[in-house]
């Protein structure tokens, strides 16, 4: 079957507006992340959610940035008022609870 | 709360040679996942390691997971161009979020 994908593969934007980005799992993983990352640098932790629980939002690093995942499926990552230092690839993965993570082809965002 | 931590951040290898980077907890892990990030990709899991003390093999990558359950290595022999990327390994915590490390770039020399 089809594996993580995620859109739009690149997002140019200016400074100051809003950005959607979407993820769609694989389908029946009930575990989905969201994670940042730079160049050359780690994956930085953003959001998880976990079939219904609550989302663990302790990695968004301002209140600029939100995450919803409707009806268990398809996330969005919304990040308003961009700025630069947001510019980075956005990665989304997916598991059955504590299997393996399947990572999507990635985000990258740019904000000029 | 739990860290992940992995040593070293970078490893440059001459090809041929063998090397092999840790992965460490500050805290109990149920599981231990590699991954390995080509430059450029994204990361594509490797293994997943359970048991305590568990030695799991993939050609010429040994992983193995402590007995403690805290810490973890990836041992690669004889080290080719193709395994060039970052490493990372991954551990579930008690709530069941998964907690990467900061990642091994591995650069080998031909």
């Amino acid at each position: 079957g089809a594996g993580v994908s995620q859109s739009p593969s690149n997002k140019v934007t200016e400074k100051g507006k809003d950005v959607e980005l979407r993820c769609d799992p694989i389908s029946g993983h009930t575990a989905l992340y969201w994670y940042r990352q730079s160049l050359g640098q780690g994956l930085e932790f953003l959001i998880y959610f976990q079939g219904n629980s609550a989302p663990d939002k302790s990695g968004l690093p301002s209140d600029r940035f939100s995450a919803e995942r409707t009806g268990g499926s398809v996330s969005t990552l919304t990040i308003q008022r961009t700025q630069q230092e947001d510019s980075a690839v956005y990665l989304c993965a997916s598991s059955l609870d504590r299997a393996e993570q399947y990572f999507g082809p990635g985000t990258r965002l740019t904000v000029t | 709360g739990q860290q992940v931590m992995q040593i070293p951040q970078y490893q440059h290898v001459q090809e041929g040679e063998d090397f092999t980077t840790y992965c460490n907890s500050s805290t109990t892990l149920s599981n231990i996942q590699w991954y390995k990030q080509r430059p450029g990709g994204h990361p594509v899991f490797l293994i997943q390691l359970v048991k305590s003390g568990e030695v799991k093999k993939q050609k010429r990558l040994t992983f193995q997971f402590g007995e403690a359950k805290k810490n973890s290595s990836l041992h690669i022999t004889a080290t080719q161009t193709t395994d060039v990327g970052t490493y990372f390994c991954a551990g579930h915590d008690s709530w069941g979020k998964l907690q990467f490390g900061a990642g091994t770039q591995v650069v080998v020399t031909p």
